[in-house]
């Protein structure tokens, strides 16, 4: 089975500065991946997805992801940090050679400090 | 106004009575799923669908049924419902398993 791991379960950012959400994935052949944010009481939204077509993927809001195949990585990032970007972040797999099942990290809880 | 409709948002009620999550998307996706969403745990699949009548288990599906018998809608029922299925839960639906999913607002469920 996949899984998935997101380092920090709570991030805090100060409002302009760089944001580091980690996330990696275990598989061997490389699966499709996913950023998704959650805003309070609503449900997931789509961030960003590889597709396979580049590793440096932008997204929505100024958000980006680089897919690195040698540390099994996808990595969310985003130069400043806004107020609104406050959020839970989950990055998801679905694997390209094995199913149709997804797996999602535990979560980044994101908080951004004015 | 392409969206994923879950009702009821919020229900509480008592341990092992029968219960009905009705899940209905208007963007003819062939993928459907539904997920419960547990502080410290993410998301966890419950059951997905491909297509009409076809059905397959995810991660958590112990106490949990579905039906797919028409392509817009996925029902998740909980035959008897027990405390330990209190969670928030999820519908997602996509135009195929590789694809983004779009979610519903959710469903907060206490069974007591």
């Amino acid at each position: 089975a996949q899984s998935v791991t997101q380092l920090g379960s709570h991030v805090s950012v100060s409002e302009g500065a760089l944001v580091l959400l980690r996330c990696n994935y275990s598989s061997s052949v490389p699966p499709y991946l996913f950023w998704y944010v959650q805003y309070p009481n609503q449900g997931l939204q789509l961030l960003l997805k590889y597709t396979s077509a580049a590793t440096l993927v932008k997204g929505i809001n100024g958000f980006e992801a680089e897919f690195k195949k040698s540390e099994t990585s996808f990595h969310l990032t985003k130069p400043s940090a806004h107020m609104s970007d406050a959020a839970e972040y989950f990055c998801a797999v679905r694997a390209t050679n094995t199913g149709n099942q997804f797996y999602f990290g535990t979560g980044t809880s994101l908080t951004v400090i004015p | 106004e392409a969206q994923v409709t879950q009702n009821p948002r919020y229900l509480i009620t008592v341990t092992g009575k029968k219960l009905t999550v009705t899940c209905s998307q208007n963007m003819n996706h062939e993928y459907m799923s539904w997920y419960r969403q547990d502080p410290g745990l993410g998301l966890r699949q419950i059951y997905y669908s491909m297509n009409v009548e076809v059905t397959d288990k995810g991660d958590v599906p112990e106490g949990y049924k579905v039906s797919r018998k028409e392509k817009r809608n996925f029902p998740l029922i909980l035959e008897s419902p027990s405390p330990n299925q209190t969670s928030l839960y999820f519908c997602a639906s996509s135009f195929g398993g590789s694809q983004p999913q779009h979610f519903g607002d959710g469903t907060r469920l206490s069974i007591l």
